[in-house]
């Protein structure tokens, strides 16, 4: 059980540049979040997603898109990098069903991400 | 969703009862007081969570009075491996699941 995977590790963009950061659960759960997480600060919610399908905003999503094709993946992406984009991005899923709202958010590791 | 405050750090030595404290003053009726903690290069990981009183788990209590303003995440007896960031946040309110800067907590041997 790999719980929550996220490709790749690293990356190193150039301004301008485009990527996709993939997240991966193995939990079946419905609901997907990305974070990003800057030096001294907390995490900051970019997007998240209740369901196959769906997405929404969360506090910082400008410069991002996501996308939600199947209930395991949920994919980052960056169409024009920036470098106030360097970050380490997090993704997390949580359960579900009744009391979803209150179930703990299970996070990847990260991807540390650099724009020059 | 409630704005929590906690210290930004904190020292400790092994052995030591650690007792962080988060204050919520506008927390939702709804709203349950949620911890995690966060070792370098890791994401963060659950701790514990409550809605009023006390909780006590495998790892860590948490006290929380009765009007919700605050609470007290209790780490008994720290070792080396409990250096990491502590956050609070409160939690029900939606999916907007929204983290301070947390509490970085070293502990000393």
């Amino acid at each position: 059980n790999a719980g929550v995977t996220q490709t790749p590790k690293f990356r190193v963009l150039k301004t301008g540049q485009s990527m996709t950061l993939l997240c991966a659960q193995d939990m079946n759960h419905e609901y997907m979040y990305w974070y990003r997480q800057d030096p001294g600060m907390g995490l900051r919610l970019i997007h998240y997603s209740v369901g196959e399908g769906t997405t929404a905003k969360g506090e910082v999503p400008d410069g991002y898109n996501v996308s939600r094709l199947k209930k395991q993946n949920f994919l980052l992406g960056l169409e024009s990098a920036a470098p106030s984009q360097t970050s380490v991005y997090f993704c997390a899923s949580s359960y579900g069903g009744q009391g979803a709202t209150y179930s703990p958010l299970h996070f990847g590791n990260g991807t540390r991400l650099t724009v020059t | 969703l409630a704005k929590t405050t906690q210290p930004i750090s904190m020292d400790s030595y092994e052995g030591q009862e650690v007792n962080i404290t988060c204050s919520h003053n506008n927390i939702a009726t709804n709203d349950y007081i949620t911890w995690y903690q966060q070792f370098p290069s890791q994401g963060p990981r659950f701790i514990i969570q409550g809605y009023k009183t006390k909780v006590t788990n495998e790892v860590a209590s948490l006290f929380i009075p009765a009007d919700r303003k605050s609470s007290t995440l209790s780490l008994p007896r720290v070792s080396l491996s409990d250096t990491a960031v502590y956050y609070c946040l409160g939690r029900g309110g939606g999916f907007k699941t929204i983290f301070g800067a947390g509490t970085r907590l070293f502990v000393k041997a």
